[in-house]
């Protein structure tokens, strides 16, 4: 069984700039979820895609956007970057879109860093 | 609004046991999740609880009141590698979104 898999692991990009990170699923998953982790702090839910549809938003601004493809592997993209940005991005796959019933399984996250 | 609170550190000794709690105030209930993650790497799941009481799963368990707003983690035979972060996390009325507290990092000591 192939665990969540996120691409690349660190990134350094400059303010205004426009970033694509990307995930594949877990096997048989088909439910891919993105958070946002700043230092020291808990995730914080960005979104969600569940059969290449966004399902549910988190509150993040529209610079920040998602793609789901057939074999449910994610990208997120975030334009025009700012400082705040910097943060560990981690995707998680699951069964379905019930968090309730379905645990997460995160990937090791993208280090994202805005100079 | 969704309000978690976890405590930020806690030490303990190895062989020891010690108890992580987490309260929580969320428009909505579907289940409370804890997950750990080491420094540098992905949150791995540990439990859910969604009725009331203890569950039980190895060395870990995870207690819910809801009534209360509270759960707990327990760690019992602590080892080194239980070193850790060690997040709460609900499940509101959205039911496809996890609510996380900012975690708590724990030092086991020899």
């Amino acid at each position: 069984e192939t665990g969540v898999t996120q691409s690349p692991t660190h990134l350094i990009k400059t303010r205004g700039q426009q970033v694509t990170l990307r995930c594949s699923s877990q096997s048989g998953h088909n439910t891919v979820s993105w958070y946002q982790q700043a230092l020291g702090q808990g995730p914080q839910f960005i979104f969600q895609y569940y059969r290449e549809e966004e399902n549910g938003r988190g509150n993040f601004p529209p610079r920040f956007s998602g793609l789901q493809f057939p074999n449910y592997s994610s990208e997120l993209n975030v334009n025009a970057l700012e400082l705040d940005d910097s943060a560990l991005y981690l995707c998680a796959s699951s069964l379905d879109r019930g968090a309730y019933n379905s645990p997460l399984h995160f990937g090791n996250g993208t280090r994202l860093t805005v100079t | 609004g969704q309000n978690i609170d976890q405590p930020t550190e806690m030490t303990a000794t190895e062989g020891a046991i010690v108890q992580i709690n987490c309260t929580y105030q969320t428009s909505g209930f579907n289940g409370l999740f804890w997950y750990q993650q080491h420094a540098g790497e992905a949150p791995t799941f540990l439990s859910y609880n969604v009725l009331d009481g203890l569950e039980e799963k190895g060395r870990f368990s995870s207690f819910l009141s809801r009534s209360k707003g509270y759960s707990y983690l327990l760690l019992k035979e602590l080892q080194m590698k239980d070193s850790a972060s060690y997040l709460c996390a609900v499940n509101s009325n959205s039911g496809y979104a996890l609510n996380f507290g900012k975690g708590t990092s724990l030092l086991v000591t020899p």
